[in-house]
């Protein structure tokens, strides 16, 4: 069975604080792993697309690294606006299926 | 440019009603796809669209039904609902290119049964 799991649930971070959310897989006909970032009550905001293992991408502070089971989205020096649920996604073949994980609820202290 | 736009952004509806819920794509975009977020979880898919034809569909009754127009615009149908139908209801949109596609979401439609 499909499936996309992240880890941690939660995490609390001060500011300046570097860490990192998992993401693990188990998908097949896997064509692209995806990271969303959801504000409460908003649609998840497109950050990175993956597609093979080995790929990074990077937007400011945030980091998104691909491996045949895992992703992770490293996040440096992160600012309070940094706050938010992040979902890890993977796009089956053949038509747009998205398998969300069940995502990862950051904040960010001053 | 715009983004993917869904109406209404909130709705309240009794057990039993029917709702409507619809959405237009990002422009150029022409598959549409639905998802259902419950608080708490990750978005669900419900179905699919590409060139007004229903190319998938997750696990979810038949009272869920969805169709596309010609603009490409698509409408998401819940007859007969439930209390556990309330949700935030996306809608996204892609080029569906092959070899793949990044696929952006609306701010949502929230749902809440009565």
């Amino acid at each position: 069975e499909d499936q996309v799991t992240q880890s941690p649930e939660a995490l609390r971070l001060q500011e300046g604080e570097s860490s990192s959310l998992n993401c693990s897989y188990t998908v097949s006909g896997l064509r692209g792993l995806f990271w969303y970032r959801q504000d409460p009550g908003k649609g998840p905001e497109f950050l990175f697309t993956l597609y093979s293992a080995g790929e990074e991408k990077e937007k400011e502070r945030l980091k998104a690294t691909l491996t045949k089971k895992e992703s992770f989205l490293h996040i440096t020096a992160p600012k309070p606006e940094d706050s938010a649920t992040y979902l890890c996604a993977a796009l089956k073949t053949s038509y747009d299926k998205v398998i969300f994980g069940p995502g990862t609820s950051l904040s960010v202290i001053p | 440019d715009a983004g993917v736009t869904q109406s209404p952004t909130h709705l309240i509806k009794t057990r039993g009603q029917q709702v409507t819920l619809r959405c237009s794509p990002i422009s150029g975009h022409k598959s549409v796809s639905w998802y259902q977020q419950v608080l708490g979880q990750g978005p669900q898919f419900i179905f699919q669209y590409y060139e007004k034809e229903e190319r998938g569909r997750g696990n979810f009754p038949d009272r869920f039904s969805a169709r596309q127009f010609p603009n490409y615009s698509s409408e998401l149908n819940v007859n007969a609902l439930l209390l556990g139908d309330s949700a935030l209801y996306l809608c996204a949109s892609s080029l569906a290119r092959q070899g793949g596609n990044t696929i952006y979401f609306g701010e949502g439609s929230w749902l809440t049964v009565v």
